[in-house]
């Protein structure tokens, strides 16, 4: 058990619609990253959030964005749901590195995912 | 551009068997980390073990054991005497500095793994 949690477990929308997706970290890690894979894929980086602010991104557009609150729960949300979307949608939350900073070296500690189905 | 691959798609073996796992990972950073993550059917990604480019020592915990080498950009896993407990989907993965801010992971493909009894 990490202790990250992830809401709803599975998930059906049709296209064009909206979804948000919920993720609760471990008790003070600062930092959650959002990942999609794909069926029979690597998870791919979709974007950080540290301290509440994006930390980087990977290459998804802007109809991927996110949030993080001061209470270690951050969403995911996705706009204009494409049938690429499809997928498994895992958060990880990790501690804040030394100095104050996300450390590459920081472990992350994943949740059980979401899986998304765009029909 | 920083990649891992995982050329192995798919492994069956018989129980009590041993397995090696391959992973090459590219990257032009010097300081760079790497993971290996066990995926069950659950779908939750579980972290194994870390390594940093400074530390080339192998590691062994239990029936797990990992190679690291620089030389060859190489970080294999090992699994000794497996178990059936242990079929699940493997991922390597190498962390990444976002904008010298923090890292992201990079996964390769994974590695399939079927431990029959």
């Amino acid at each position: 058990e990490t202790g990250v949690t992830q809401s709803p477990t599975h998930l059906i929308k049709t296209r064009g619609q909206q979804v948000t997706l919920r993720c609760s970290s471990q008790s003070g890690h600062n930092t959650v990253s959002w990942y999609q894979q794909a069926l029979g894929q690597g998870p791919q980086f979709i974007f950080q959030y540290y301290r509440e602010e994006e930390n980087g991104r990977g290459n998804f557009p802007p109809r991927f964005s996110g949030l993080q609150f001061p209470n270690y729960s951050s969403e995911l949300n996705v706009n204009a749901l494409e049938l690429d979307d499809s997928a498994l949608y895992l958060c990880a939350s990790s501690p804040s590195g030394t100095g104050g900073s996300v450390d590459p070296a920081d472990t992350q500690y994943f949740g059980p995912g979401t899986r998304l189905t765009v029909l | 551009a920083q990649k891992v691959t995982q050329a192995q798609t798919e492994i069956s073996v018989v129980e009590k068997e041993d397995v090696t796992l391959d992973c090459v990972y590219e990257t032009r950073d010097t300081t760079y980390y790497l993971f290996w993550y066990k995926q069950p059917p659950s779908g939750e990604l579980v972290f194994l073990i870390r390594r940093n480019s400074f530390d080339e020592q192998n590691e062994i915990s239990g029936r797990y054991s990992w190679n690291f080498q620089k030389s060859t950009s190489s970080f294999n896993f090992t699994i000794t005497a497996s178990q059936v407990v242990d079929s699940a989907v493997y991922f390597c993965a190498l962390s990444e500095m976002i904008y010298n801010q923090g890292g992201k992971l990079i996964f390769g493909q994974g590695t399939e793994l079927s431990v029959k009894p």
